[in-house]
């Protein structure tokens, strides 16, 4: 199976700051990587797909890049409400699995 | 507006059984695949368990012959009938519905349904 490394595991971050996350994958994966973000006790959100669509409705201060094995979701501007985890998740093939989730603190 | 709502969730003691269902609203049901995605108290996501708008069945090795997926798309239902359940297994269950085929992302979810394996 491919494995998903996702980093860092947590940062602290000042409001206003960028703030990047990055995915590795031990093959390649074309752009077949999706990002999500987990608030406290909500359900996951979509935010990216194929490594670099916003989904709908997303705010356009999260950007995603990156193809085959390595991936990035930055936060232009870090907002008080961008406080959750985040989650990479590779799709290419199954197992469909996820990054071990980075928690995001102000 | 896609809605997808559990239920199902409650305590129950090691090697017990509990089913889960997933109500599916606002978008043709039959045409997409669908998903039990899991978060453990301390842990990440797991994907669980996935059907596809044609049947086939994906499971993590962790419930393989443990837990079973099925839809119903009739009624627009997904469930996921959990058996021998073991205290690792102690999650919220989240129903996921899977973008457009052929990709494997989700772009719905669920509020999700918390099992309790504790005796």
């Amino acid at each position: 199976d491919i494995q998903v490394t996702q980093s860092p595991s947590a940062l602290s971050a000042s409001v206003g700051d960028r703030v990047t996350i990055t995915c590795r994958t031990s093959q390649g994966i074309r752009n077949n990587l999706a990002w999500y973000q987990q608030k406290p006790g909500k359900a996951p959100k979509l935010l990216i797909y194929d490594a670099a669509t916003l989904q709908s409705g997303v705010p356009s201060r999260f950007s995603g890049s990156g193809s085959g094995a390595e991936f990035t979701l930055s936060i232009i501007s870090l907002q008080p409400e961008d406080v959750a985890t985040y989650y990479c998740q590779k799709y290419n093939s199954a197992p469909w699995s996820f990054g071990q989730g980075t928690k995001v603190e102000i | 507006e896609v809605q997808l709502l559990e239920s199902g969730g409650d305590l129950v003691q090691p090697g017990g059984s509990l089913r889960l269902s997933c109500a599916a609203s606002g978008f043709t049901f039959s045409n997409y695949a669908m998903s039990w995605v899991r978060l453990a108290p301390g842990k990440g996501l797991e994907r669980v368990s996935s059907i596809a708008s044609g049947g086939s069945t994906y499971y993590a090795d962790s419930v393989k012959g443990r837990f079973t997926i099925s839809r119903d798309n009739s009624k627009n239902i997904l469930d996921l009938q959990m058996n021998s359940l073991r205290a690792e297994d102690t999650a919220v269950y989240y129903c996921a519905k899977v973008g457009p085929p052929p990709v494997g992302y989700y772009d719905s979810w669920g509020q999700g349904t918390l099992v309790t394996v504790s005796s």
